[in-house]
């Protein structure tokens, strides 16, 4: 287990709303990605980090935006919610040896 | 366009049976992931392959690799009924790591 922590677990906001989802890790990994899982679809990734502050796109990162000011922490920031961005969202982080650990998850309903 | 598929995407399967799951890719990679998923639960790391010809085992699973096909494969060997969960292979394209959608494995007693 990596030690990685997701906040809030689950969330209801309303459309408009912006949305902060938090990750928090404890074994000083580089690399930290948000992926988003829907049905049909499997997991795809949004934004990931290579480092403090640096940050690059996925493959669905209209509407969301990363930032990354410590090691430990990357934040997902939903500027806007929409309700095409319900959906259980992971973050993951990865070791020096290419293995991704995966935390809990977050569950976020827009309405 | 990055692609990565895997087939079958539904598996049902008998205990004592052995089964393959293919993911392919449509470009070059030299890192695959292979994870396993519960339902309702996050994502379990279960092979990382590295190289071309890479293979790697845990159990009744087997993880291979052939970089120039742009293919891998997880094999069941003798399914048990705790192996029953959603299976995914993933791609590392220059640090974006795209999922396959996922092969649904139902092993039944």
């Amino acid at each position: 287990d990596a030690g990685i922590t997701q906040s809030p677990r689950h969330k209801v906001t309303e459309t408009g709303t912006p949305v902060t989802l938090r990750c928090h890790q404890t074994e000083n990994h580089r690399y930290m990605y948000w992926y988003r899982q829907d049905p049909g679809h499997g997991l795809r990734l949004i934004h990931y980090s290579y480092g403090v502050k640096d940050t690059d796109k996925g493959e669905v990162s209209d509407g969301y935006s990363v930032s990354r000011s410590k090691t430990e922490d990357f934040l997902l920031t939903l500027e806007s919610a929409t309700s095409s961005q319900t959906s259980v969202y992971f973050c993951a982080t990865q070791t020096g040896a290419y293995e991704q650990y995966f935390g809990p998850g977050t569950r976020l309903t827009v309405t | 366009e990055l692609k990565v598929e895997q087939n079958p995407l539904f598996l049902s399967m008998q205990e004592g049976k052995n089964y393959t799951i293919y993911c392919n890719y449509s470009t070059t990679s030299d890192r695959l992931y292979w994870y396993r998923q519960d339902p309702g639960k996050s994502l379990e790391s279960l092979f990382v392959l590295l190289s071309n010809g890479a293979v790697k085992q845990e159990g009744r699973l087997m993880a291979s690799l052939d970089t120039k096909a742009r293919l891998s494969t997880l094999h069941i060997t003798a399914a048990v009924h705790d192996l029953s969960a959603t299976y995914f292979c993933a791609v590392d394209i220059l640090g974006k790591i795209i999922f396959g959608k996922g092969t649904r494995l139902h092993i039944l007693p």
